[in-house]
């Protein structure tokens, strides 16, 4: 069954540095997504990216969190400066175009840990 | 959004059917019901979703209210494997601005 591809799964980072996470979705969705789960606590949506660009964003998405399609294949998540309660799973999910409500696959997330 | 509401917790014992409920009275009529699980330590899953009739797929089946203001989940026999959180969310049936918001689910334990 196809996947969503996520790495590194688990990355450490010093406080105010720069992190890229990476997801290659399923080859033929067109809908991107990130979310974060800070440990104990709900599934929280941050962007959704769609033709290139963001289509939708959370509050939580602010201007240190940016998001890339560099080539066909990985979807990446950059936090430029990171804090402290920056620390969670940030989990991709990936869906299929239209307006039937095909079922999102998500990946199985990297654990990050900002000290 | 239209909101959810689920059992914080349920119990199960192994190899029995477990009836997971959801309320959702503010429901549109175009919003779809879908189910998601996370195990633990892992990402959310898809489970299965569905509209208005009943919906069987080889995880689950969903049994639709017919003012469709509550649905139930049900496994038909429950395995150690299941004991995860279990989501019941809305969506709108649009292309766009359809992003899955997550409530805080039900905690399923099974028991040996």
């Amino acid at each position: 069954e196809p996947e969503v591809t996520q790495t590194p799964s688990h990355q450490v980072t010093q406080m105010g540095q720069e992190v890229i996470l990476r997801c290659v979705p399923i080859s033929n969705h067109l809908y991107f997504y990130w979310y974060r789960q800070i440990l104990g606590q709900k599934v929280e949506f941050l962007v959704s990216f769609y033709n290139n660009e963001i289509s939708e964003k959370s509050e939580i998405f602010d201007d240190q969190f940016s998001v890339e399609r560099p080539d066909g294949s990985n979807f990446t998540l950059k936090i430029r400066s990171t804090k402290l309660e920056d620390s969670a799973m940030y989990f991709c999910a990936s869906r299929l175009p239209g307006q039937v409500n095909y079922g999102y696959t998500f990946g199985s997330g990297t654990r990050l840990t900002v000290v | 959004d239209a909101k959810t509401t689920q059992p914080n917790s349920m119990e199960s014992n192994e190899e029995e059917p477990v009836h997971l409920p959801c309320n959702h009275s503010t429901i549109s009529g175009t919003d779809y019901i879908h189910w998601y699980r996370q195990l633990p330590s892992q990402g959310p899953e898809y489970v299965i979703h569905g509209l208005t009739s009943n919906v069987n797929n080889r995880m689950a089946s969903l049994a639709i209210a017919e003012d469709r203001k509550s649905s139930t989940l049900i496994l038909h026999r429950a395995t150690l494997r299941d004991a995860a959180v279990y989501y019941c969310i809305l969506r709108p049936a649009r292309e766009y601005g359809n992003k899955l918001v997550f409530g805080a689910g039900t905690i399923l334990r099974v028991k040996s």
